[in-house]
């Protein structure tokens, strides 16, 4: 993997439901990753920033867990509400962070229906 | 108080122009960026600039010109606009080297008519 792949592409679900999305990245020279949400017509807010393999992560019913051997991580929502409607994006910075920059995947669009 | 901010929020100019956008943050990060959202929403980097010094230009054409007066300020001024200039801007910060999040602007949406 050369540069960070979400999956799935979107995800439909009825509230109450609990899901989980995909992020991976290169393995080698790991830095940190990131884990954003996006709402519409608005900018990008950190969720979590995770750096040791083994992480897990929690905000309320987000949670988050971190694989660096293996060059991947989930994202979990437990009890999903409409609010969490949103584009979920995760990031590294390559090159062992001294490129100063994060690398976004494409995202995963989340959209919880009542 | 708004941590990073954006001027304008909104952009429509005629191609050939020239304008810039502005930003500002109050959280005393030292490193700033500018990303491009392109038509497929997908956040691609700019520019990274550490302590007013630039540390990435990612292949972005000479049109396209940052500056940073302070490490608070990295303002982004574009010549000779073309259509497919259109779309959305974001600047962020962010402290160190990115084991920390980063902070986002609101965006500017630019469109070039």
């Amino acid at each position: 993997i050369l540069n960070v792949e979400q999956s799935p592409q979107s995800l439909h679900v009825q509230e109450g439901d609990s899901t989980n999305f995909t992020c991976s990245f290169p393995s080698s020279n790991f830095y940190a990753l990131h884990w954003y949400r996006w709402e519409t017509a608005k900018s990008p807010e950190a969720l979590f920033v995770m750096t040791l393999n083994g992480d897990e992560k929690k905000k309320g019913r987000i949670s988050a867990t971190l694989n660096t051997k293996e060059g991947y991580s989930y994202l979990y929502i437990k009890g999903s509400q409409p609010e969490d409607s949103a584009t979920y994006l995760c990031a590294f910075p390559p090159t062992g962070g001294g490129g100063n920059k994060l690398t976004f995947g494409t995202g995963t669009q989340l959209k919880v229906e009542l | 108080d708004t941590a990073v901010s954006q001027t304008p929020k909104y952009l429509v100019t005629q191609m050939g122009n020239d304008k810039s956008i502005k930003c500002e943050q109050n959280l005393g990060h030292d490193t700033m960026y500018w990303y491009k959202q392109d038509s497929k929403k997908f956040l691609k980097i700019m520019f990274s600039y550490n302590n007013k010094e630039l540390i990435i230009n990612e292949t972005v054409p000479n049109r396209f010109s940052p500056k940073s007066p302070d490490k608070a300020h990295l303002n982004l001024h574009i010549n000779s606009l073309e259509l497919g200039d259109s779309a959305v801007y974001f600047c962020a910060s962010s402290q160190g080297l990115l084991r920390s999040e980063a902070f986002f602007g609101q965006g500017t949406r630019l469109t070039v008519v």
